[in-house]
């Protein structure tokens, strides 16, 4: 089966440095959403993008964090200025269409000091 | 709000016993509801969905109903392998373009 590819798996920041998340999602997929989960809590939405456009975002994606789609194939979350509270398994996924299921990345452990 | 409340793990059992993973759902409307599945090292997978009340996923000897009265989708399998052990995520989505996930209840099957 085709796979999301997430890089790093693991990253180590200080506080306030500038973090980017990658992902390579699957080829034919057009939606495209990062979650996160902090140790012991739920998985949280963070943004979903369609069509080279944030689609709906969450109250958790403020201007600290932003995503792109550069070339065609990478999707990338920035965080600006990391705080300690960003410290998660953050969680790439791609969808073909709305209502199909998700296809997730093995996620990026961001760990900030 | 739309949330997701799973039970609390983690969850041990022996080879072969009856597992339930509870999950139970608030949704402003009419949610498609799904569990994932996560083993060691890998990302979440669909492990099963359903999309309206009174609907049965099932997959790999899993289940789960959606009941729309107590607004539930809890998990079941009547015979657990080591290789289920896994973290399990109950989630839902109204549009489709944002979900909704719990917790996650880690399994962990003992031979």
């Amino acid at each position: 089966e085709p796979e999301v590819t997430q890089t790093p798996s693991h990253q180590v920041t200080q506080m306030g440095q500038e973090v980017i998340l990658r992902c390579v999602p699957i080829s034919n997929h057009l939606y495209f959403y990062w979650h996160r989960q902090i140790l012991g809590q739920k998985v949280e939405f963070l943004v979903s993008f369609y069509n080279n456009e944030i689609s709906e975002k969450s109250e958790i994606f403020d201007d600290q964090f932003s995503v792109e789609r550069p070339d065609g194939s990478n999707f990338t979350l920035k965080i600006r200025s990391t705080k300690l509270e960003d410290s998660a398994m953050y969680f790439c996924a791609g969808q073909g269409a709305p209502n199909e299921k998700l296809f997730f990345g093995s996620g990026t452990q961001l760990s900030v000091l | 709000g739309n949330s997701v409340t799973q039970m609390e793990g983690p969850v041990t059992l022996s080879e072969e016993a009856f597992l339930t993973i509870n999950c139970t759902y608030t949704a402003t409307g009419y949610p498609s509801l799904f569990w994932y599945v996560q083993y060691p090292g890998e990302g979440l997978q669909l492990l099963l969905k359903a999309t309206k009340a009174d609907d049965k996923g099932s997959n790999k000897g899993f289940e789960a109903t959606y009941r729309k009265e107590t607004t539930s989708f809890h998990l079941e399998k009547g015979s657990v392998q080591v290789s289920d052990s896994a973290v399990y995520f109950c989630a839902l989505t109204l549009r489709g373009n944002q979900f909704y996930f719990g917790t996650g209840t880690s399994l962990t099957v003992i031979p």
